[in-house]
């Protein structure tokens, strides 16, 4: 099975710009990976903030923005509030229906 | 509104099986499928399986293969997650998600499995 991979844990300073990456063990992420942001706080369900690698739902932050970077799929965000602490998942989706979850990254606003 | 309303907590011992439900309101239950999500004490979120509610086909990671069930009932629309010969490492909250975009979540059921 494919392996997900994420930085376990950043930091940026409140106000600044700051990208998290999602890789895949099996190469380049593509679109045709369909990947998927996830934000969750403790105690709290996930919350979908991208999908489909750059697509918005009507309660994603304008500051948060999704892409492809470098082989992998990317997850920036362009003026931190201390709200956007949080732990943030990918998720890509693999042939034969298969999907997994990339290991999260603690995200400190700081 | 779209509404995801899972059964509540369980306790088990090891080695019993477990059924989770998840009934889906607000939306037409058999347009979309659901994904099935678990995150054990201070882990990830580790992806189940899917199940299409239109026809009941599944498709489950390979993890669980052999363990784990995923059935629905239109006539109800709820979909269930079953999960056998369970062990500690089954200690979880375990999610239904709406498929495709993953935009709607059940409240999560808290599975522990302890002797």
């Amino acid at each position: 099975q494919a392996v997900v991979t994420q930085e376990p844990s950043l930091t940026v300073s409140p106000g600044g710009t700051v990208t998290l990456t999602c890789g895949s063990s099996t190469g380049a992420v593509t679109s045709g990976h369909y990947p998927y942001w996830f934000q969750q706080k403790p105690g709290q369900a996930p919350r979908t903030l991208i999908y489909d690698t750059s697509n918005k739902h009507s309660w994603t932050p304008a500051r948060f923005s999704g892409s492809l970077l470098g082989g992998k799929a990317a997850l920036t965000l362009s003026g931190a509030q201390p709200e956007d602490e949080a732990e943030y998942y990918c998720l890509l989706s693999y042939s034969g229906a298969r999907v997994v979850f990339g290991g999260g990254t603690k995200l400190t606003v700081l | 509104q779209v509404q995801l309303v899972q059964s509540g907590a369980e306790v088990k011992k090891p080695g019993a099986s477990v059924k989770v439900s998840c009934k889906a309101s607000g939306y037409t239950f058999t347009s979309y499928y659901m994904h099935w999500v678990r995150q054990a004490p201070g882990q990830g979120l580790e992806w189940m399986g899917i199940i299409n509610p239109s026809g009941g086909s599944t498709s489950y990671a390979q993890k669980f293969q052999g363990r784990v069930t995923m059935t629905r009932d239109t006539s109800t629309s709820t979909v269930y997650m079953e999960l056998s010969s369970l062990r500690s490492e089954d200690t979880a909250v375990y999610y239904c998600a709406r498929a495709p975009e993953l935009d709607y979540w059940g409240q999560g059921t808290l599975v522990t499995v302890s002797s």
